[in-house]
């Protein structure tokens, strides 16, 4: 079993268009979050939500819009797709928000075309 | 000054030798500290937490040294399969902590 699983895992669009990813843990969790990694491998945190409340939003563009129907699930929308877009989005989770390590999913790799 | 720095590497290292990695962190009252470590087009997977006693795993041993805010990570023994990119994570404290990534130093291990 699949413990923090994202799709989809490639995601090739055009600029300017609306998408989706899709995140959920079976871990029993507390604290899930979104990374962007570039092209330069650097990991950022994008957002993170603690048992569907919203505790870390990193100054990232209006564009991007996380959702938490529930603790076990994350999802990202992006509107108005850019080109700067393009680099893969990692989920994460981790038992709670202090001192506990993260599990990753695997990744969905996004190309702007 | 970055929040948390690496060495970006890369470390060529022959299998069987002993290599070790920093990561400095500027926040003081950070907490939580962990070694990740990535392969190529591969998710992040922790190694091991750091605590502040130090502690190992295998042939692995991490150190934390609060009075100069650094971490770091010794492998023994080194293996091919050791070759990955290795990043530190530090919580820094904010509303909530914040778990930041170094840039991550990349180690190859050569036969």
């Amino acid at each position: 079993d699949t413990a923090v699983s994202q799709t989809p895992k490639y995601l090739v669009t055009q600029m300017g268009n609306d998408k989706s990813i899709k995140c959920e843990q079976n871990l029993g969790h507390d604290t899930m979050y979104w990374y962007k990694q570039d092209s330069k491998k650097f990991l950022k945190i994008m957002f993170s939500y603690n048992n569907k409340e919203l505790i870390i939003n990193e100054t990232v563009p209006n564009r991007f819009s996380p959702k938490s129907p529930d603790k076990a699930h994350l999802n990202l929308h992006i509107n108005s797709l850019e080109l700067g877009d393009s680099a893969v989005y990692f989920c994460a989770s981790s038992q709670d928000r202090w001192n506990q390590p993260q599990h990753f999913g695997d990744g969905t790799r996004l190309s702007i075309l | 000054r970055k929040e948390v720095e690496q060495d970006p590497g890369p470390f060529n290292v022959p299998e069987g030798a002993t290599v070790a990695f920093n990561c400095t962190y500027s926040n003081s009252a950070s907490q939580s500290f962990f070694w990740y470590r990535q392969d190529c087009r591969k998710e992040p997977k922790l190694l091991m937490s750091v605590y502040s006693s130090g502690n190992e795993d295998g042939r692995f041993t991490a150190q934390l040294n609060r009075a100069s805010q650094y971490i770091s990570l010794l492998i023994r023994d080194s293996k091919l399969s050791d070759s990955a990119t290795y990043l530190c994570v530090v919580n820094i404290p904010g509303g909530s902590y914040i778990p930041t990534f170094g840039r991550g130093t990349s180690l190859i291990v050569h036969p």
